[in-house]
């Protein structure tokens, strides 16, 4: 069973960065043509997906958020991390690592349980 | 960026019933839509993609339908454990994947 597991600060103050890792279990991040990547959701709001990188080290953004977002995959290590720079109090959000689908790339197959970040 | 939109906001609904969720894209995503269901405190979870090829695991009360631009989820004979938020997701051109707002199930 894939389980993916969220970590990092929990509350961030405005205008510094946010740096957050996925752990993956089971299956390793090396090559094997899976996507790997995080979506947030604001307290009571939708889902907003933010950036994926691929296991060959592609990666793709969300262009509302692309100039403060970068995202990487250490595969020594089973992680895969989100940065996001000079936050602000609409950056407070449950952040969410996610596999992408294995045949379906654009679906979102599997999911951590989530990290609130609030930016206060 | 294709827009998706979900109706309605909230529906109530009793146990047993039939349940039919819309969305919509603001541009043809052919078959390439999701839905997603989220229970509070959850993470969400991938119930059909494809438009209509239900996940690994999901309850055969739980169709999609639709292409284009138009796209419902059925639910047959709503059971307790459905009642949750779904979310509809477009993956046609994506960067970026970009899902509705979401439908909230609640008990009538």
């Amino acid at each position: 069973q894939l389980q993916l597991q969220e970590s990092g600060p929990r509350l961030v103050k405005p205008s510094e960065n946010l740096s957050l890792t996925c752990s993956v279990s089971r299956r390793s991040l090396s090559p094997g043509n899976f996507y790997w990547g995080w979506v947030r959701q604001s307290p009571g709001q939708g889902l907003e997906w933010i950036a994926t990188i691929d296991d060959y080290g592609s990666t793709y953004y969300n262009p509302s958020l692309q100039s403060r977002v970068a995202i990487s995959a250490d595969t020594s290590n089973n992680t895969f991390s989100l940065r996001l720079t000079s936050v602000t109090a609409v950056d407070t959000a449950v952040y969410y690592c996610a596999r992408h689908g294995g045949s379906v790339r654009g679906v979102l197959a599997h999911w951590g349980q989530g990290l609130l970040v609030t930016v206060s | 960026e294709i827009v998706v939109t979900q109706s309605p906001v909230t529906l109530s609904v009793s146990p047993g019933e039939r349940v039919t969720l819309s969305c919509r894209a603001s541009q043809s995503v052919s078959s390439n839509l999701a839905w997603y269901q989220q229970k509070p405190g959850q993470a969400p979870r991938l119930l059909i993609y494809g438009a209509s090829t239900r996940a690994t695991g999901i309850p055969a009360r739980f169709s999609g339908s639709g292409s284009g631009t138009e796209f419902t989820l059925t639910i047959t004979s709503l059971q307790s454990e459905d009642f949750a938020v779904y979310y509809c997701q477009q993956y046609n051109k994506w960067p970026p994947a970009t899902f509705g707002q979401g439908t909230k199930v609640e008990i009538k």
